[in-house]
């Protein structure tokens, strides 16, 4: 069985702070671990994805996330935050099984930046 | 743009009405999901459909219904129509490419409002 959990269904940071966005998984086989975007009135997208090669997994706009086993978490990190970043965040596990992959999402974080 | 198309992009129907919600994956894929995100559910799976076959269901409630037909195209049924299911429907398919990660490419979603 697979879940999901993100700390914090709101973050808000100031512009140029760093952000930081937990979440922890848990499944019972080796998973793929995914950060999605939601910009307002859009579909999500992918951030980056952690699919077994590097555990520093780097995205788009700056972005990364760090897998660790041991911890179970992949938390997704931006040295410098940017107003464009603010947005919904969904951190994903998917597996293959049966029926092919199924994904779980998190509850998601919002993300708020002050100038 | 993730090449996932949905059609509409907003439907205002009333109480016990039925609607039909329509999906063309990228070109090539095979696998269509579809996901039901609301406020106090967040994103929650409903239906998984591979080559015009029905994979894994989700959370779907007897009044949805899915199908996809042989150009992988979509639809997503809901009848008998009650205000919780206001909500914005979204469908999302995967690479046909492999290695396949699960990684899920979203449309921009169908919002549905029911008065």
């Amino acid at each position: 069985a697979q879940s999901v959990t993100q700390l914090g269904s709101h973050v808000s940071v100031s512009e140029g702070a760093l952000v930081l966005l937990r979440c922890n998984y848990s499944s019972s086989v080796p998973p793929y671990l995914f950060w999605y975007v939601q910009y307002p009135n859009q579909g999500l997208q992918l951030l980056l994805k952690y699919t077994s090669a590097a555990t520093l997994v780097k995205g788009i706009n700056g972005f990364e996330a760090e897998f660790k086993k041991s911890e179970t978490s992949f938390h997704l990190t931006k040295p410098s935050a940017h107003m464009s970043d603010a947005a919904e965040y969904f951190c994903a596990v998917s597996a293959l099984n049966t029926g092919g992959f199924k994904t779980i999402f998190g509850a998601g974080t919002r993300l708020f930046v002050k100038a | 743009d993730s090449g996932v198309t949905q059609t509409p992009k907003h439907l205002i129907t009333a109480t016990g009405q039925r609607v039909t919600l329509r999906c063309s994956p990228r070109s090539g894929d095979l696998s269509v999901y579809w996901y039901q995100q609301s406020l106090d559910q967040g994103l929650q799976f409903l239906i998984h459909y591979y080559n015009g076959e029905e994979r894994a269901k989700g959370n779907i409630l007897e009044r949805f219904s899915a199908q996809q037909f042989p150009d992988l195209h979509s639809e997503l049924n809901l009848s008998s129509l009650e205000l919780g299911d206001s909500a914005l429907y979204f469908c999302a398919s995967t690479s046909f490419l492999y290695p396949n990660t699960g990684e899920l490419f979203f449309g921009e979603g169908s919002r549905l409002t029911v008065l």
